[in-house]
Order: C-alpha cells, then structure tokens, then sequence
C-alpha cells in the first residue's frame, strides 16, 4: 500500500523564523506532489503543486523540493508569520495501472508561529 | 466561482438513521472526489467520479456507504445505516482534468457528521 508521511506532526516556532516542513512517500513513480493548507473548520486549500518531472516550485513565501528517487518532498516558508499558523497537508498522486487514483494524503504538520 | 459547496455543515444523527451528505462541485469540473478525514485515520479517499461516473469505489467502508452523481453539478454520499464509527467530517473536491494529470483539487469546507 502506497503511503504518505509526515514528519513532524506539531511544530511551533517564533514570528520570522524559515522553516521546513517534511513529507515522503513510499513509490517513486508518481504524477505530482501537492501541498495544501487546511484552516481549522475548513477545508483544503492548494498551494503548490509539482510536477513529477519538476523539481521545486515557489509561490510567494513558499518553496516546495521535490526528490523523487529519495521519496521526499519539502516545503520552505520564509519569514514566517502568525497568519501562517494552519495544517500542512502533503498529498500524493502515485502512478497506478493507466490512470491516477486520486491523491494519497499524510496526515498533516500542524504548524504554529508563534507572534 | 463559488467554490465547492457543501451542506449540511454540521450533521447530529443517532445511530440507525440515515444521513445523506450533498455537494455542488466548481461549475466545468469533471472531476468530484469524496474523502473522509478522522483524527486517527487522517483522509480517506472514499469515492471519485469522471463525467458523473463512478471510476473508483474501492475507499468505500462497506455496503452502508453509497454515492451519486445524477448530472455533472450535483452529487450525494448517502450512509444508512449510520454508526458511531461513521463520525467524522466528510470532504467533497472537484477539479478540471484529472489531479493525477497536474490539475490542482479544490475542496468544500466538509460536513462534520455526529452518529451518537
């Protein structure tokens, strides 16, 4: 069964800090990489997503790594700030038979900077 | 665009009852996924559909847990009968293309369901 993990679950950190969230994943023959923000009570935003022949992609303050061949993924957030403070969520879209079988989700780094 | 929409967004059942999840994807999206998020579990994809058609149904739990896609701007997840088990919140998303293709997911705000 292919799997998604990330690592750590809880991390908080002081206003201004770059940090790296971890993700990794257990097939290296993949579509893409998703990174998403979820908000308490709500749902999922998308914030990056990588392509399997791509390596990083940035939007604004954050940069996401992606090393297939190792199964691991990264998301950078420099100048970190409160209104950052959400659940990362790392998602997977693993090659299966002919087609994608939607996306294999980790279970989150709940993230809090601290003001 | 109005995003995803889904209702109810709090569902408190008792045990036995039938529940019935709805939701309206992003108007031109092909493509509609149900997942299911626990604390223990994180989420679950349940159910996706291509043009209104079941392609994978493989996620969903057992018989009590069934899904719809009568035309392309509606969808239901219907569980009957409910458990306590079931409690959890229950995530619709839609996208333009296939995500395994590089078209991003956008998510509803999810209905949390209670079964007591």
């Amino acid at each position: 069964k292919q799997e998604v993990t990330q690592i750590p679950a809880a991390l908080s950190v002081p206003e201004g800090e770059n940090l790296v969230l971890n993700c990794s994943f257990t097939d290296s023959a993949i579509y893409n990489l998703q990174w998403f923000r979820q908000d308490p009570g709500k749902g999922l935003t998308s914030l990056l997503l990588i392509q399997s022949s791509q390596r990083e992609q940035t939007s604004g303050r954050l940069n996401a790594s992606l090393d297939k061949s190792s199964g691991r993924s990264t998301l950078y957030i420099a100048a970190s700030q409160p209104g950052d403070s959400a659940t990362y969520l790392c998602a997977v879209s693993f090659r299966s038979g002919g087609g994608a079988d939607g996306l294999t989700f980790g279970k989150g780094t709940h993230l809090i900077i601290q003001p | 665009d109005a995003g995803v929409i889904q209702s109810p967004r709090h569902e408190v059942t008792e045990m036995g009852q039938e529940v019935t999840l709805r939701c309206k994807p992003i108007s031109g999206h092909d493509y509609l996924f149900w997942y299911r998020q626990t604390m223990m579990r994180g989420l679950e994809l349940l159910i996706y559909f291509n043009n209104n058609v079941p392609i994978d149904d493989s996620g969903m739990p057992e018989d009590r847990f069934s899904a719809k896609m009568p035309n392309a701007s509606f969808s239901t997840l219907k569980i009957q009968p409910s458990e306590p088990r079931d409690s959890a919140v229950y995530f619709c998303a839609s996208s333009f293309g296939d995500v395994g293709y590089n078209s991003p997911l956008h998510f509803g705000n999810g209905t949390r369901l209670t079964v007591t």
